[in-house]
Formats: structure tokens, C-alpha cells, sequence
């Protein structure tokens, strides 16, 4: 079961969109309607942002969305905010219910 | 409001058992919409899952830990438990116990996480 693959690092500035991804396989994120997606501070515990590839749990601003192609996800996070700079996680049910994330990607609000 | 806490020694030795338990407050442990897991950080690195509990003892492991791992779970005290086997520095890690849909869904809720240091 290797990690689902996600760029080490993106970047953006204050008020613009950033768009991470998350590569899997057709056992993962192909097969299921399943992707989460986890922001985390250093030092922190990572927060819970989006589930069932596109939903937001309460309270997590509009301002971060998900989406699917194949076996490929999306987190894209508009308007972007200088607390927005953090790792991100994606997360995937896969199979013989097993689940995986991916190897995080650091993103940087220059 | 749901709250998880981390407990167990921060330090084990090499080909030691490293045991954690996770205490659930706020809710139920016996909701059978839930399973309870496990994920580790090892430092500077990536979320690695362990593996799940349900709380009708039904257990899901990463496979590639399967052979060293066993959780279990006393509803009764509401929590439930991490035995990690034959330890070796690839170990050391930041555990977090969480809250995970279905047998092995998002993990919804967090608990802050405990350092285990693997060294002799």
C-alpha cells in the first residue's frame, strides 16, 4: 500500500487560488467517492477539511473546495490567506477497507 | 463536543511492545457509525494510517503493518488501545488516536497527538 502522490510543495500569493493534487490508483481514489483532505500547523494535529471528495465539514470556510477526476483529487483553495500556509493531507478509503493518505504537500502564501 | 486523548510512555525500546491507549469523551465509543483509529507522524515526515477499531471489535490494519499491530477496545471504559510489536527506530513517531467513519473513512476527529521516542 504505497502513498497517494501529491506535489511536495505549492505556492500562492495573498488573495490568489492554489490548486493541490492527489494521485492514487483505481484500488483508492478511483474506486471511491471517499477522499478527504487535512490541513496541519506545525507542532498542531491535523484538521479534518473536506470529505466525500467535495464536502465541507462545519465551519470550514467556503473558501476551500474539493474535486475528483479519475484517480486524481483536488484541493483548491481560493482567496488565499496568510493562516492558509500549512501541510495538506489528502486521506482515501481504499480497498479490503483499508485507508491511505497522501505524502502532503507544504503550501507557502508568499 | 467530541475530545480524544493520547496516553503511554514516550520512550520504548528496540524489540519492545509499544503500547498507547486513547481516551473518547464527549460521545459514545459504542456508535456504530464510527470506528476508532490510529496514525502515526514520524518526524518531519508524512500521516501513515495503522489501522481501526470498531466498537463491535471488528479490526482493519495497514497491511503493511498488519503483522506487528492490535488494537482493541474496552467500551465499558471508553477507550481503546495501540499494541505495536517488535519496535525498531523506524517507529518513533508522533501516534494520534482519531475518529474515523465506517471501518476506515475520514478521520473527523483528533487527538493531539503523543511522541514516541524508539531508543535504547
Amino acid at each position: 500500500q504505497s502513498a497517494l502522490t501529491q506535489p511536495p510543495s505549492a505556492s500562492g500569493s495573498p488573495g490568489q487560488s492554489v490548486t493541490i493534487s492527489c494521485t492514487g490508483t483505481s484500488t483508492d481514489i478511483g474506486a471511491y467517492n471517499y477522499v478527504s483532505w487535512y490541513q496541519q500547523h506545525p507542532g498542531k494535529a491535523p484538521k479534518f477539511m473536506i470529505f466525500d471528495v467535495t464536502k465541507r465539514p462545519s465551519g470550514v470556510p467556503d473558501r476551500f473546495s474539493g474535486s475528483k477526476s479519475g484517480n486524481t483529487a483536488f484541493l483548491t483553495v481560493s482567496g488565499l490567506q496568510t493562516e492558509d500556509e500549512a501541510d495538506y493531507y489528502c486521506g482515501s478509503h481504499a480497498a479490503s477497507n483499508t485507508f491511505i493518505f497522501g505524502g502532503g504537500t507544504k503550501l507557502t502564501v508568499l | 463536543q467530541l475530545q480524544l486523548q493520547e496516553s503511554g510512555p514516550g520512550l520504548a525500546k528496540p524489540s519492545e511492545t509499544l503500547s498507547l491507549k486513547c481516551t473518547v469523551s464527549g460521545a459514545s465509543i459504542s456508535n456504530s457509525d464510527y470506528s476508532w483509529g490510529w496514525i502515526r507522524q514520524s518526524p518531519g515526515k508524512g500521516l501513515e494510517w495503522i489501522g481501526t477499531i470498531h466498537y463491535s471489535g471488528t479490526t482493519h490494519y495497514n497491511p503493511s503493518l498488519k503483522s506487528r499491530v492490535a488494537i482493541s477496545i474496552d467500551t465499558s471504559k471508553s477507550h481503546f488501545s495501540l499494541n505495536l510489536s517488535s519496535v525498531t527506530a523506524a517507529d518513533t513517531a508522533v501516534y494520534y488516536c482519531g475518529r474515523q467513519r465506517g471501518y476506515a473513512d475520514y478521520v473527523g476527529y483528533w487527538g493531539q497527538g503523543l511522541l514516541v521516542t524508539v531508543s535504547s
